[in-house]
């Protein structure tokens, strides 16, 4: 199983400012299979990032998504206040089972 | 565009089989892996399964001894039985699309969510 490790687990942070979430997986996993969702309380997980750095239709620029191997980034360029969340990275590679991230809550600091 | 929506039981007793069914519609079930994937209160996100349009699956190991997915086209539905339930398989199961193309098997669509708790 490819255990995904995202740091930090919380990031607290203002309007305006970047913010970098960090995945990190216990081997390879190809930059074609990686994925990026978002969270808000109370909803489903909604697609932001997919092929390490393919955003989703609609999903605006200030997401951005990097990486390879086992080290992948999503960076949000300019917090919106619609952007606290809680982001997961997953993997969808020929290796099952897929897997998830534990998650990093971005916070209104 | 695709909808999802999972319908079922919000209370099942611990040691019996917690059985929901998602049901699906805007679009045909073919050439898609139909998943269910549960989230515990105040954590992350575990995979369940997958099903295919033809009936192949595909269960995570952590739980392959308990849980059976299965789908009926002709309703647009695919069902998630998980058998002799405790309190840690309380949590809110979702049911998600993932594309045959393998470079797409992400999850671009999501039912709402059930929230199931297992309790006497």
């Amino acid at each position: 199983e490819i255990v995904l490790t995202q740091s930090p687990g919380t990031l607290s942070l203002s309007p305006g400012e970047r913010a970098t979430l960090s995945c990190r997986a216990s081997q390879s996993v190809g930059s074609l299979y990686l994925a990026w969702y978002q969270q808000k309380f109370g909803q489903s997980p909604r697609l932001l990032i997919y092929g390490t750095s393919s955003r989703a239709t609609g999903i605006p620029d200030r997401f951005t998504g990097s990486g390879s191997g086992t080290d992948f980034t999503l960076t949000i360029s300019r917090l919106e206040p619609e952007d606290f969340a809680v982001y997961y990275c997953h993997h969808y590679s020929r290796s099952l089972p897929w897997t998830f991230g534990q998650g990093t809550k971005v916070e209104i600091k | 565009q695709v909808q999802l929506q999972e319908s079922g039981p919000g209370l099942v007793k611990p040691s019996e089989t917690l059985s929901l069914i998602c049901t699906v519609s805007g679009e045909s079930m073919d050439n898609y892996y139909w998943n269910w994937i549960r989230q515990s209160p105040g954590k992350g996100l575990e995979w369940i399964g997958y099903v295919f349009h033809t009936g192949t699956t595909h269960y995570n190991p952590s739980l392959t001894s308990r849980v059976t997915i299965s789908v009926d086209t002709s309703k647009s539905q695919f069902s998630l039985s998980l058998a002799s339930v405790s309190a840690a398989d309380t949590a809110v199961y979702y049911c998600a699309r993932a594309s045959f193309e393998p470079t797409l098997r992400f999850f671009d669509s999501w039912g709402q969510g059930t929230l199931v708790t297992v309790s006497s």
